[in-house]
C-alpha cells in the first residue's frame, strides 16, 4: 500500500519557523522526485516546492524563495520542508506528493493527507 | 489570481455531460502536458488525468481529458452524484519554472 504521511504542522506566530516532514512507504522513494503543495482554506491548490531524487534540483515558488528549504533523506524515505519567516499568507494545508517530471510532463501522482499550518498572532 | 483559468463553478443533473475548461498560455499548456485532479473537502487531491488525456487505473471512462493549443478540457459524461467535487487543472510553466494550478472548479450535481 502506498502511503505518504505528513507531520509537523501546527500554530506558529508570524515570523516563526516550522519544519514539515513526510514519510513515504510503498513507493521507490530514493528514485522519485518529490513535491510540496498547499491549499489555503477556501482557496485553490498551489505548488510550493520540488526536489529531484538526487537533490541536485530544487525549485520553489517565488513567494517562498529564501524562506523555505526543501530536503530529503533517502535512507529514511522522508521529505522535509523547513519554513521560516512565516507570514499569515502561508496559512494552509500542506501536502507532500510524488512528482513525475520529464520532457514537458509534470504531475503529482500520489498525495499525502496533508498537515495544517496556521500562522497567527 | 491563478496562472491557469478555470470557471469557478459548473453544474449538471444526473446523467448529463459537463465540461470544465482550463485556459493557459504558451509557457504552460502550450508547451507542456496538462493534468487534472479531483478533490473532495477534507481529503487529498486525486490524480484524474496525466499527459493531457491518460487516465490512471481506477478512473472511470466517463471522464475524459483533452488539450488543444493553450487550452484543455475535462469532460464528465453520465454525471453521478458522487462526481460532486472540486476539479483542478495543472501544468508546468517554463517561464515561471514552477508548477501552476488552475483556481479550481466546483462541480455541483443538481
Amino acid at each position: 500500500e502506498i502511503q505518504l504521511v505528513e507531520s509537523g504542522g501546527g500554530l506558529v506566530k508570524p515570523g516563526g519557523s516550522l519544519r514539515l516532514s513526510c514519510v513515504v512507504s510503498g513507493l521507490p522513494f530514493s528514485i522519485s522526485s518529490m513535491s510540496w503543495a498547499r491549499q489555503v482554506p477556501g482557496r485553490g491548490l498551489e505548488w510550493v516546492s520540488s526536489i529531484s531524487s538526487s537533490t541536485i534540483s530544487k525549485r520553489y515558488r517565488d513567494s517562498v524563495k529564501g524562506r523555505f528549504t526543501i530536503s530529503r533523506d533517502n535512507a529514511r524515505n522522508s521529505l522535509y520542508l523547513q519554513m521560516s519567516s512565516l507570514t499569515v499568507e502561508d496559512t494552509a494545508i500542506y501536502y507532500c506528493g510524488r512528482e513525475i517530471r520529464s520532457s514537458g510532463r509534470w504531475e503529482i501522482d500520489y498525495w499525502g493527507q496533508g498537515t495544517l499550518v496556521t500562522v497567527s498572532s | 489570481q491563478s496562472v491557469l483559468t478555470q470557471p469557478p463553478s459548473v453544474s449538471g443533473t444526473p446523467g448529463q455531460r459537463v465540461t470544465i475548461s482550463c485556459s493557459g498560455s504558451s509557457s504552460n499548456i502550450g508547451s507542456n502536458t496538462v493534468n487534472w485532479y479531483q478533490k473532495f473537502p477534507g481529503t487529498a487531491p486525486k490524480l484524474l488525468f496525466y499527459t493531457n488525456d491518460k487516465r490512471p487505473p481506477g478512473v472511470p471512462d466517463r471522464f475524459s481529458g483533452s488539450k488543444s493549443g493553450t487550452s484543455a478540457s475535462l469532460a464528465i459524461s453520465g454525471l453521478q452524484s458522487e462526481d460532486e467535487a472540486d476539479y483542478y487543472c495543472a501544468a508546468w510553466d517554463d517561464s515561471l519554472n514552477a508548477g501552476v494550478f488552475g483556481g479550481g472548479t466546483k462541480l455541483t450535481v443538481l
